[in-house]
């Protein structure tokens, strides 16, 4: 069965940094274009970044500079780190596989990452 | 950025109505645009991609149609499981954007 399960989530204080995993199982994760999206409470959904199979790898304005996106291909995980929160980065994170199309087939359940003081 | 517009924000709708949900790109996505369901609490689920290609699953009352900026999702005779709300994508261009949302819910 393909699946995603992320963890990482979590209460930070503005400035602070937190880093997420996105367990993969089912499929490889490096053989597939993956991708982070967000949500805040109560809003829509917000692509936040891509890593493509080749490594390549691509941000949001709102998060360049702060995030960054990277895979472990021995434990078929993708992590987002994320540097310098901000009130406004408060949200349902979610890792989610590219099927082609750049359209998102497979999610994760979300982890909330809540940054305030 | 490709911005993408959703009309309308909301609607109102009964058990074996048909129901259209309008997405408008800021420019022209050819047939790169995504439609998504997504109920409280859960993951986006993807229904329709490439504009017209129904997702493995998903039941065939859900359609899209369109090309290059304007494009339409639409929900064959809905059902109670169908109230959710919808969010179209474009996949264009790598800066990847989605719609403000359309929450279907119950007349």
């Amino acid at each position: 069965e393909v699946q995603l399960v992320e963890s990482g989530g979590g209460l930070v204080q503005p400035g602070g940094s937190l880093r997420l995993s996105c367990a993969a199982s089912g499929f490889t994760v490096s053989n597939n274009y993956m991708s982070w999206v967000r949500q805040a409470p109560g809003k829509g959904l917000e692509w936040v970044s891509v890593i493509y199979s080749g490594g390549d790898t691509y941000s949001a304005d709102s998060v360049k500079g702060r995030f960054t996106i990277s895979r472990d291909n021995p434990k078929n995980t993708l992590y987002l780190q994320m540097n310098s929160l901000r009130a406004a980065d408060t949200a349902v994170y979610y890792c989610a596989r590219d099927i082609g199309h750049s359209a998102f087939d497979t999610w994760g359940q979300g982890t909330l990452v809540t940054v305030s003081s | 950025d490709i911005q993408m517009t959703q009309s309308p924000s909301s609607l109102s709708a009964s058990v074996g109505d048909r129901v259209t949900i309008t997405c408008r790109a800021s420019q022209t996505i050819t047939r790169y645009l995504n439609w998504y369901q997504q109920k409280p609490g859960k993951a986006p689920k993807l229904l329709i991609y490439a504009a017209s290609s129904l997702q493995s699953g998903v039941p065939s009352r859900f359609s899209g149609s369109g090309f290059g900026t304007d494009f339409t999702l639409t929900i064959n005779s809905l059902q109670p499981e169908d109230f959710a709300t919808y969010y179209c994508q474009q996949s264009y261009s790598t800066l990847w954007t989605f719609g403000q949302g359309t929450k279907v819910e119950i007349k």
